[in-house]
């Protein structure tokens, strides 16, 4: 079945830090790849997404490569702001169904 | 951490007809939520449950076709409506508690629509 392992939290950077969340995936086909983010007291939002190999995402700044060889979609980011304190899931879809990881804290201090 | 149960997991329907889905945490949470993913595309929220009044909708989403109730801080339902081929899809419930307003996921209910 399809399922998403991302790294456990809370992640704690200072302002301008390089950002990796790690996403790994296990799905029968070729899902289509998602970051989501939830901002605190909100519903979740789709950050960037990916739909096929070596496709990549990016919003805000952020940026994921959709890796089939390593079954990958790892989240970076350059440089963190306070701002983007939040809780960011992975998650794929497919004709198959879908699934969400469990969620990584990000906080990040002045 | 909260525990989502939602039900059904799946159900194959007949056009015109109607569903509902139940959405049961295992704890007080401040917000619900209700989303739909049609296959291989990502989520869209539906609407937020609010507890004791009517559902704030998102665009596209009306209350005539997706009924939502919330009649405690651990319960929730979503009705789709007047079922179409077109409702066919992943539909979830989640949930939003604890000290740090951590989102939770049910586990979807899959709807096909003939």
């Amino acid at each position: 079945g399809n399922s998403v392992t991302q790294m456990e939290g809370p992640v704690t950077l200072s302002e301008e830090a390089f950002l990796t969340i790690n996403c790994t995936y296990t799905a029968t086909g070729y899902p289509s790849l998602f970051w989501y983010v939830q901002y605190p007291g909100e519903g979740l939002q789709l950050l960037l997404k990916a739909t096929k190999a070596d496709d990549k995402g990016s919003n805000k700044g952020f940026e994921a490569t959709y890796r089939k060889e390593t079954t990958s979609f790892h989240l970076e980011k350059g440089s963190v702001q306070v701002s983007d304190s939040a809780v960011y899931f992975c998650a794929l879809s497919s004709s198959r169904g879908g699934s969400f990881g469990t969620g990584t804290r990000l906080q990040v201090f002045p | 951490s909260a525990v989502i149960s939602q039900k059904p997991s799946r159900d194959i329907c007949q056009r015109g007809t109607s569903l509902t889905i139940q959405c049961q945490v295992d704890s007080q949470v401040t917000m619900m939520f209700w989303y739909r993913q049609q296959p291989g595309q990502s989520l869209t929220l539906i609407a937020t449950a609010n507890q004791g009044s009517e559902a704030t909708y998102e665009s596209g989403f009306v209350i005539d076709k997706f009924p939502i109730s919330r009649p405690n801080l651990t319960f929730s339902t979503l009705t789709v409506s007047n079922m179409s081929p077109e409702d066919s899809s992943i539909y979830l419930c989640s949930a939003a508690g604890g000290r740090n307003e951590k989102l939770f996921f049910g586990s979807g209910t899959q709807l096909s629509v003939l």
